[in-house]
């Protein structure tokens, strides 16, 4: 069975520093993908990043770095020069490659608070 | 970008009354699509997944006569909560998968059952 942990249920930042929020998972499948969403108070889900797991180099997409070390099986987001829209809930998640349609699961997430 | 429109962004209803929700992708044909559900301040729990022309699976603990979800073409899904009772109260989120397994999110509805 797949599972996705967040283990910092609320995070806070300065604005214009970096943070790093924690994400690891658990899968028995060789061949999957992670990601990452941000979800404001509106509840829309906003794609940030995604790292298959065959990728060598960690994903970047802008301020978004995802810090993927496959044999601790942790996949953190950072999140460079943060700033006050930053402030959301943001979800791990990760899915199956193996299986055409894999469903996504997400982890519990993290509320992050950016401070002015 | 692909686009999931999700209608009605927001529902109040009484209790025993029956709401539908529908999820439609706009530019794509999404071959999967997946029905979650959020309570405030908790992670998206994955309800059923639907695919085109088949039934839907159910995850474990998801009453499938309680949340009818019917997938009749490749570009719409419906979700439809039957009697619906106040511990309904949820955010409800659809999301579609294209042909290539990228996967797009709806805005959400989110129901009232007074």
């Amino acid at each position: 069975a797949q599972k996705i942990t967040q283990t910092q249920p609320g995070m806070f930042v300065q604005e214009k520093e970096a943070v790093t929020l924690d994400c690891t998972y658990d899968t028995s499948d060789q061949s999957y993908g992670l990601f990452w969403y941000k979800q404001p108070s509106s509840g829309e889900m906003i794609f940030l990043i995604y790292q298959g797991s065959y990728d060598e180099q960690n994903a970047t997409e802008g301020r978004y770095s995802l810090n993927f070390q496959k044999a601790r099986k942790s996949a953190n987001l950072v999140i460079s020069a943060s700033q006050l829209g930053d402030s959301a809930m943001y979800f791990c998640a990760m899915r199956s490659l193996y299986n055409q349609g894999g469903k996504l699961i997400f982890g519990q997430g993290t509320e992050l608070s950016v401070k002015p | 970008g692909a686009v999931v429109s999700q209608h009605p962004s927001r529902v109040i209803c009484k209790s025993g009354t029956s709401v539908k929700i529908e999820c439609r992708s706009l530019d794509f044909q999404a071959t999967t699509m997946f029905w979650y559900r959020q309570f405030p301040k908790q992670s998206l729990m994955l309800m059923a997944t639907s695919n085109e022309g088949s039934k839907a699976t159910y995850e474990q603990g998801v009453e499938k006569d309680k949340f009818l979800i019917n997938h009749a073409s490749l570009t719409l899904s419906t979700l439809t909560v039957t009697s619906a009772h106040p511990e309904d109260s949820s955010f409800y989120i659809c999301s579609a998968s294209d042909l290539r397994e990228k996967l797009f999110f709806g805005s959400g509805t989110q129901l009232s059952v007074l």
